[in-house]
């Protein structure tokens, strides 16, 4: 069984200040791990993923995630927010063997200016 | 390519309609997966095909959906009767599962449910 655990339902920064979401997992093998978006009434989009390798991957605006196999963490970070980066953040996890995507609850995330 | 499309974008229904979403997936895309979205119970999938083919259907809530994929490049929902627990965002995702590809899943826009 595999699950994601995404512990805060709302995350509220500060424009410029530094961005982090949380995200635990559980697979019993080895982990593809992902991060989508979600703008108001659009589809959820593709941000960065970890497959294998460094454990800091880098994604799409501006946005990194690192990899933490001992904590079982991929937690998504930006060093400067902006008000454009306020959204719903899905974290997810597939076992490398299996073709089903375990999506977390989302994090609501407010910037304010 | 023009990303996975979705129609329609909303629908509005009476109670005990027929109800038939439409799904057009990425070229070469071997899977497709059908979500729904509600505020209580966030993303839950309804049934994965690949190559055409339904693998796993265990999300599907009740008889009353069906899910079909003709061809690799459309595929539909129908919920018959609906219901206004129906009432939700349902999402076609398609994704390139092949041997060696890590799968990640490209959305569409999703359709609106609304049932009266």
């Amino acid at each position: 069984a595999q699950s994601v655990a995404q512990p805060e339902d709302q995350v509220n920064v500060a424009e410029g200040n530094p961005l982090t979401v949380k995200c635990t997992y559980s697979v019993s093998g080895n982990p593809y791990l992902f991060w989508y978006v979600q703008y108001p009434n659009r589809g959820l989009q593709f941000l960065l993923k970890y497959i294998t390798g460094d454990n800091l991957v880098k994604g799409s605006y501006g946005f990194e995630a690192e990899f933490n196999k001992s904590q079982t963490s991929f937690h998504l970070k930006k060093p400067s927010a902006l008000v454009s980066d306020s959204a719903l953040y899905f974290c997810a996890v597939r076992d490398r063997n299996d073709y089903k995507l375990s999506f977390g609850a989302g994090t609501t995330v407010t910037v304010r200016a | 390519d023009a990303g996975v499309i979705q129609s329609p974008r909303h629908e509005v229904t009476e109670m005990g309609q027929e109800v038939t979403l439409r799904c057009k997936p990425i070229s070469g895309h071997n899977s497709l997966f059908w979500y729904r979205q509600t505020m209580m119970r966030g993303l839950e999938l309804l049934i994965y095909f690949n190559n055409n083919v339904p693998i796993d259907d265990s999300g599907m809530p009740e008889d009353r959906f069906s899910a079909k994929m003709p061809n690799a490049s459309f595929s539909t929902l129908k919920i018959q009767p609906s219901e206004p627990r129906d009432s939700a965002v349902y999402f076609c995702a398609s994704s390139d599962q092949g041997r060696g590809n890590t799968g990640e899943l490209f959305f569409g826009e999703g359709s609106r449910l609304t049932v009266l």
